[in-house]
């Protein structure tokens, strides 16, 4: 099973600055990465698959990066409605998808 | 527009039995990847099972011999049969497609596991 490891486990933003989340897989997982964000009582909404493309609809201030082990998620300016619980997905091993165990952003 | 609608979940003692459905519309569920995706009260995501187009499915090791996944293409509608049931099965779960991304999901439905 690869294993993915979100850090930090909260990150502390004011709103209008930027954040950085990180996600490491135990194994080279390739470009098969997605990022979802959560919000609480709601299902999770995804935000970017392939590492770096955006969904249909996401905004330009969610940008992906990163390939084999190391990825990076970044909100360029936090908006209010951005604080939410950021979880990375790998789908390389497929069909034994596995998920972060999420990174929370929450207001400075 | 898409939309997911599952149901099935409440309240059942370790050992039971439950089916939880997952109706789709705008959506057709027999030519996606459909999967389950649980979340443990205040935990994170865990992918649970899938059916493929083509009809294989998978389960994680966590439920593998006991839960089963299925659809009814005349229904446009995904199932999953929970045996066996255990305290630690206790989550939202969560129908979600097309691939092996999620673009669409469902609300979810809350299955408690509990005497």
């Amino acid at each position: 099973e690869i294993v993915m490891t979100q850090s930090p486990a909260t990150l502390s933003v004011s709103p209008g600055e930027r954040a950085t989340l990180s996600c490491r897989a135990s194994q080279s997982v390739s470009s098969n990465l997605a990022w979802y964000q959560q919000k609480p009582g709601q299902a999770p909404r995804l935000l970017i698959y392939g590492a770096s493309t955006r969904a249909t609809g996401i905004p330009a201030r969610f940008s992906g990066s990163g390939s084999g082990t190391e990825f990076t998620l970044t909100i360029s300016s936090l908006q209010s409605e951005d604080f939410a619980v950021y979880y990375c997905q790998q789908y390389n091993n497929w069909p034994q998808l596995t998920f972060g165990g999420g990174t929370k952003v929450e207001i400075k | 527009e898409v939309q997911l609608v599952e149901s099935g979940g409440g309240l059942i003692q370790p050992g039971g039995s439950l089916r939880l459905s997952c109706a789709a519309s705008g959506f057709t569920v027999s030519s996606n990847y459909m999967s389950w995706v649980r979340q443990a009260p205040g935990k994170g995501l865990e992918w649970v099972s899938v059916i493929y187009s083509g009809g294989s499915t998978y389960y994680a090791d966590s439920v593998k011999g006991r839960f089963t996944i299925s659809r009814d293409n005349s229904k446009n509608t995904l199932y999953l049969q929970m045996n066996s049931l255990r305290a630690e099965d206790t989550a939202v779960y969560y129908c979600a497609g097309p691939s092996s991304w999620f673009l669409y999901w469902g609300q979810g439905t809350l299955v408690t596991v509990s005497s």
